[in-house]
């Protein structure tokens, strides 16, 4: 069983679409979880962070964790052309632990 | 305040040359990390370095090397490359490594014909 599942997409919305983006994990000593942004050519970017099971909102995104079903998502509200990149779910177990990736899910959004 | 910076972006090699690449951390950050991505395995961890010092090593042949200076300056070497060493190399920065938030730089691509 892999420690992390990510479908790798592609996905393609229209502009203004909600978007949902989801990593299964099988390590329960993930403790923490992030969801990094990587536009083409760049390296990722930070997007959100939690060690919380619930939600938590930032702006136009909202991560998701449910620790009991080891699943995360990422929903992205009213997405644009610009949210248009590759993104990877991580998990960490704290600590200087490495940080675990998934292999990125990468999103188109279609003016 | 600058980012992490990698140096240099994009590299040409040849099997069985070496290569040594180079990452800045953000200025105050003493833990830099080094991550190997390509198509087929995703982001996946070489090693970290604190203090001059590697805390952390991830499953990778002894070909990959690194170290780090008292500038918390970061260099990786790969010798002897092989065709499958071709990847983006992406180095992280935080200030302790005991964060959850690493800041990545740009990559160093590597081409090995």
């Amino acid at each position: 069983q892999k420690e992390v599942e990510q479908d790798p997409g592609p996905l393609s919305v229209p502009e203004g679409a909600i978007v949902s983006l989801n990593c299964t994990y099988s390590n329960s000593a993930f403790q923490y979880f992030m969801w990094y942004r990587q536009y083409s050519r760049k390296g990722p970017e930070l997007l959100m962070y939690t060690y919380s099971s619930g939600n938590k909102e930032d702006g136009r995104f909202t991560a998701q964790v449910d620790k009991s079903s080891k699943y995360i998502s990422l929903f992205i509200r009213d997405s644009q052309p610009s949210d248009s990149a590759t993104y990877l779910c991580a998990f960490t177990q704290g600590g200087s632990e490495k940080l675990v990736f998934g292999k990125g899910t990468k999103l188109t959004v279609n003016p | 305040k600058a980012g992490v910076t990698q140096t240099p972006r994009y590299l040409i090699k040849t099997r069985g040359q070496q290569v040594t690449l180079s990452c800045s951390p953000i200025s105050g950050h003493r833990s830099v990390s080094w991550y190997q991505q390509t198509p087929g395995q995703g982001l996946q961890f070489l090693f970290e370095y604190f203090s001059e010092t590697q805390r952390n090593k991830g499953n990778f042949p002894g070909r990959f090397s690194g170290r780090q200076f008292s500038n918390s300056r970061s260099e990786m070497n790969v010798s002897t490359l092989e065709l499958g060493d071709s990847a983006l190399y992406l180095c992280a920065s935080s200030r302790t490594g005991r964060e959850e938030t690493q800041y990545f730089g740009p990559g160093t691509r590597l081409l090995v014909l």
